[in-house]
């Protein structure tokens, strides 16, 4: 159990475009999902908080315009990356949270790589 | 603001050694994760620790929380080429968000 499936696995696009990317629970409902950032040989940064139903919190930092999150449902958060530009070239990772008894735990999708040509 | 911090950064062995990597922090963890990420995938869950003090094993690899809560540290026996990839501790401080250490990234020579 606890699979997170991401969608585009990766995606290459024209600067001044804008990528969703999508992010599901397949076997479980999420409390909450997590979109991080990832660049390389580094460790990954949280760049917002979604929760089903309410406006995403972003961490310090992260432009709210740039990357909107939508979260329709418990199983589904999408992170849409608006015109986007080469410094947004990264690799992105959701998670969805669920609480089994004694504590939270993470899973984590398995990544969007965006280049930005 | 919570510190934490991973150590080694970085560790190169040869198979069938034995390795710790530790995780500290300056506050109190109400729980802590342990997971390891390979090359363009997301990290993959290895255990979750609650009680301070608790010792978990995953087949070659033990995962200790500390009394104080403030630490923990992953040995690894044996260490096969399988396990090489980026570990990566996250402690919880009492909410869903889960704070990431800079990581260890582990190489197993064969």
């Amino acid at each position: 159990g606890a699979v997170v499936s991401q969608h585009p696995s990766w995606v290459i696009c024209k600067s001044g475009t804008s990528v969703k990317i999508e992010c599901r629970s397949l076997d479980f409902q999420a409390t909450t999902m997590f979109w991080y950032r990832q660049f390389p040989k580094q460790s990954l940064m949280l760049m917002a908080t979604s929760n089903e139903g309410s406006k995403a919190t972003y961490e310090q930092g992260v432009e709210k315009d740039k990357f909107l999150i939508n979260h329709a449902s418990l199983t589904l958060s999408t992170l849409t990356v608006t015109s986007a530009h080469p410094e947004d070239s990264s690799f992105y990772i959701c998670s969805a949270s669920r609480y089994p008894g004694l504590a939270y735990e993470q899973f984590f999708g398995p990544g969007t790589r965006l280049t930005v040509l | 603001t919570q510190l934490l911090e991973q150590s080694p950064q970085f560790l190169s062995i040869q198979e069938g050694e034995n390795l710790t990597v530790y995780c500290n922090s300056s506050s109190v963890f109400s729980s802590l994760q342990w997971y390891r990420q390979e090359p363009g995938e997301g990290p993959v869950l290895l255990v979750t620790v609650v009680t301070g003090g608790e010792v978990k094993k995953l087949k070659r690899l033990t995962f200790q929380f500390g009394d104080a809560r403030k630490d923990s540290s992953l040995h690894i026996t044996a260490a096969q080429p399988g396990d090489t990839g980026l570990y990566l501790c996250a402690p919880n401080f009492g909410n869903e968000k889960l704070t990431f250490g800079t990581g260890t990234r582990l190489t197993i020579i064969p």
